[in-house]
């Protein structure tokens, strides 16, 4: 089955980048499915940050679009985040998650596969 | 952006009993093709989300079936018939009608 894994720096220093990847197994990434971010803050709830689905489509949560860049790589099967100008409000535990999409054999528009997540703290 | 409010946002139960968390969206879930996109995850303590419920009621593979989700248009619920110990942990409603996809606040549901 699908599994995902993230990884990257866990320490960003404010006013740079915070860059993650997301490495795919046990099924393409070339898929129907849409290969999604979501963030929690520390002891906060679950926020979108965006997802591209392997032909290059992009969707982003518009309070981060002037900050971030989701691309994928399907020789490498995987896909990254790149937001920029971090502050310590962008501190959190970023996961990365398979969304499903609306229309198909497995339609619903849910998240249906997550990675176990990554801390980034943003501090100097 | 819809707005999806969750009550309670804590839930003490004693084992064996049901509990029930509701979710509320700012505007209806229909999608214009005629379906609600609207799903339940469980996050328990130390882990990541877990897909419980998808379109309003349907049980997401291997998951138990005193987990129930209903509702219509902008009111869902999301039942646990008898509380084990294993579903504490806090539980998320998420729309996927229309981007960007958002979430509840959560409600911790925990052992008495």
């Amino acid at each position: 089955q699908v599994q995902l894994q993230e990884s990257g720096p866990g320490l960003v220093k404010p006013s740079g980048t915070l860059s993650l990847t997301c490495a795919v197994s046990g099924g393409s990434i070339g898929s129907s499915s849409w290969w999604t971010w979501v963030r929690q803050p520390p002891g906060k709830g679950l926020e979108w940050i965006g997802e591209i689905h392997h032909s290059g489509s992009i969707n982003y949560n518009v309070s981060l679009e002037s900050r971030l860049t989701i691309s994928v790589d399907k020789s490498k099967n995987h896909f990254s985040l790149q937001l920029t100008s971090v502050t310590a409000a962008d501190t959190a535990l970023y996961y990365c998650a398979r969304r499903r999409p609306r229309v198909g054999a497995t339609g619903g528009a849910y998240m249906d596969v997550w990675g176990k997540g990554t801390t980034v703290s943003v501090s100097s | 952006d819809i707005v999806m409010t969750q009550t309670p946002l804590s839930s003490p139960v004693t084992l064996g009993q049901p509990a029930s968390i509701s979710c509320r969206s700012s505007q209806s879930l229909v999608h214009s093709d005629g379906n609600t996109y609207l799903s339940w995850l469980q996050q328990r303590p130390g882990q990541p989300p877990r897909l419980l419920i998808y379109k309003i009621s349907n049980r997401f593979s291997g998951v138990p079936d005193r987990f129930s989700g209903s509702g219509a248009g902008t009111h869902f619920t999301l039942k646990i018939s008898r509380v084990e110990a294993e579903d504490v942990g806090v539980y998320y409603c998420m729309q996927g009608t229309q981007s960007p996809w958002t979430f509840g606040q959560g409600t911790k549901v925990e052992i008495k």
